[in-house]
């Protein structure tokens, strides 16, 4: 498989607390891009960050990028039990023009 | 406006017939890739279309897998002679511009194909 590894597999938290979700990568790539899923859902997109960048916010989200790690992890502040979903890293723009590779994701489940 | 539509949503297919997916991407969307996802585990990719030209079908699993998108809107992933191992969630996602996975992409709901 060309999967990446996501740390940890799952994690629960309760409301208010932040949540962190760490994601490693195998290719060379052009960018960082994590998305969530809701079960029996698609994919949506939250962020994606560059090769030339470090670390990138959006709202509650923070993402830092460490490409001599092949690394990544994505912040998310003061969760919300709404938050709760599998969150997946996907590493684009490496060998094949067409491919994100996809990590096996993390399983967040935040307690009200 | 509209998001990325799968049709069918469900498809239970008895072992060796063939089925047919379909992908209605974003209106305008240059790029269009189809992933296959089997359970509690990430999106594995099958194939990439810029327009009409398939420019990536290296991760397609056999030759029993056939994507088309002729017109350079939708398309439909065929899967001849399906056996156990095809199950698992087929998503279609499209991305305004080409250069496949270098822009953020917009997924559809996907199709469960379960085969008996």
């Amino acid at each position: 498989s060309q999967q990446g590894e996501e740390d940890p597999q799952a994690l629960s938290i309760q409301e208010g607390e932040n949540a962190t979700m760490n994601c490693s990568y195998k290719t060379s790539i052009n960018n960082l891009q994590w998305y969530r899923q809701n079960s029996g859902r698609g994919l949506v997109h939250l962020i994606l960050i560059r090769s030339n960048e470090r670390e990138k916010h959006s709202g509650r989200l923070r993402v830092t990028l460490d490409t001599s790690k092949k690394s990544s992890s994505l912040l998310i502040t003061a969760s919300r039990a709404a938050d709760t979903a599998s969150y997946f890293c996907a590493a684009g723009g490496g060998g094949s023009q067409g491919n994100l590779i996809f990590g096996k994701g993390t399983k967040l489940s935040v307690k009200p | 406006g509209a998001g990325v539509s799968q049709s069918p949503r469900y498809k239970v297919a008895k072992r060796g017939q063939d089925v047919a997916l379909r992908c209605d991407p974003i209106s305008g969307h240059v790029s269009l890739f189809w992933y296959q996802q089997a359970l509690g585990q990430g999106p594995e990719f099958l194939t990439y279309f810029q327009n009409e030209a398939q420019l990536d079908k290296s991760g397609l699993p056999s030759d029993r897998f056939f994507a088309e998108r002729p017109e350079g809107s939708v398309s439909t992933l065929k899967i001849q002679r399906t056996q156990q191992e095809d199950s698992a969630v087929y998503l279609c996602a499209s991305s305004l511009v080409g250069q496949g996975g270098f822009y953020e992409q917009y997924f559809g709901p996907g199709t469960r194909l379960t085969v008996t």
